[in-house]
């Protein structure tokens, strides 16, 4: 069975320009949820979706944004993008909510 | 306010040898528990979980243990193998669903 996708898995891009990050869960999960990492930090909590409603949201900016569509992948969006954005964006699924997170390789996005 | 730590930043042992590695919590309201491993350039790889009702639980070759009374949680592994080097975290569930992770542990095996 396919694990969490993300794409793209490297992105660069300017400041003040926007970006979108995917994310599919695994097959039957229901929840996904995205965390930015920082160089040498552990994931910052951004969002969570649960059945295509938000259900959780961090200490971002409204620049970040995100959505879940029908069949469950995820959508990350980040606009007018500063160079402390800069970090690997992971997105996590899971089957019933709250336990058993799996992570997906991540997104490395870089603002120059 | 709700905060994974770790005692030691990074953690050196020999292969064959067991390693422990802690973290410590601040949220009582935390209900369950999480450690990860991540390598280079890759996600967090889940390791083993552990809900707040229990004290102990055994994966292989991997333990996490619970202690609700000092707020503590460790992830002990045995026989540690190179493959094993990697950054070690704990992350707690609290409010919103959302992981708490703490900064990281550096595990590296010396042959």
């Amino acid at each position: 069975d396919a694990g969490v996708t993300q794409s793209p898995t490297h992105l660069i891009k300017t400041r003040g320009q926007h970006v979108t990050l995917r994310c599919s869960p695994i097959s039957g999960h229901k929840s996904v949820s995205w965390y930015q990492q920082v160089l040498g930090q552990g994931p910052q909590f951004i969002f969570q979706y649960y059945e295509k409603e938000e259900r959780g949201r961090g200490n971002f900016p409204d620049r970040f944004s995100a959505r879940q569509f029908p069949n469950y992948s995820s959508e990350l969006n980040v606009n007018a993008l500063l160079l402390g954005d800069s970090a690997l964006y992971l997105c996590a699924s899971s089957a019933d909510g709250p336990y058993g997170y799996t992570f997906g390789s991540g997104t490395r996005l870089t603002v120059v | 306010g709700e905060s994974v730590g770790l005692h030691l930043p990074t953690l050196s042992v020999q292969e064959g040898d067991n390693s422990i590695i802690n973290c410590a919590y601040s949220n009582s309201a935390s209900d369950y528990f999480i450690w990860y491993k991540q390598e280079s350039g890759k996600g967090p790889q889940f390791i083993i979980d552990i809900r707040s009702n229990m004290d102990k639980r055994q994966g292989q070759r991997v333990t996490v243990l619970l202690n609700k009374t000092v707020k503590h949680l460790s992830l002990q592994i045995a026989a540690t193998q190179p493959g094993d080097s990697a950054v070690y975290f704990c992350a707690e569930r609290g409010s919103n669903y959302k992981l708490t992770f703490g900064k990281g542990t550096l595990l590296t095996v010396n042959p």
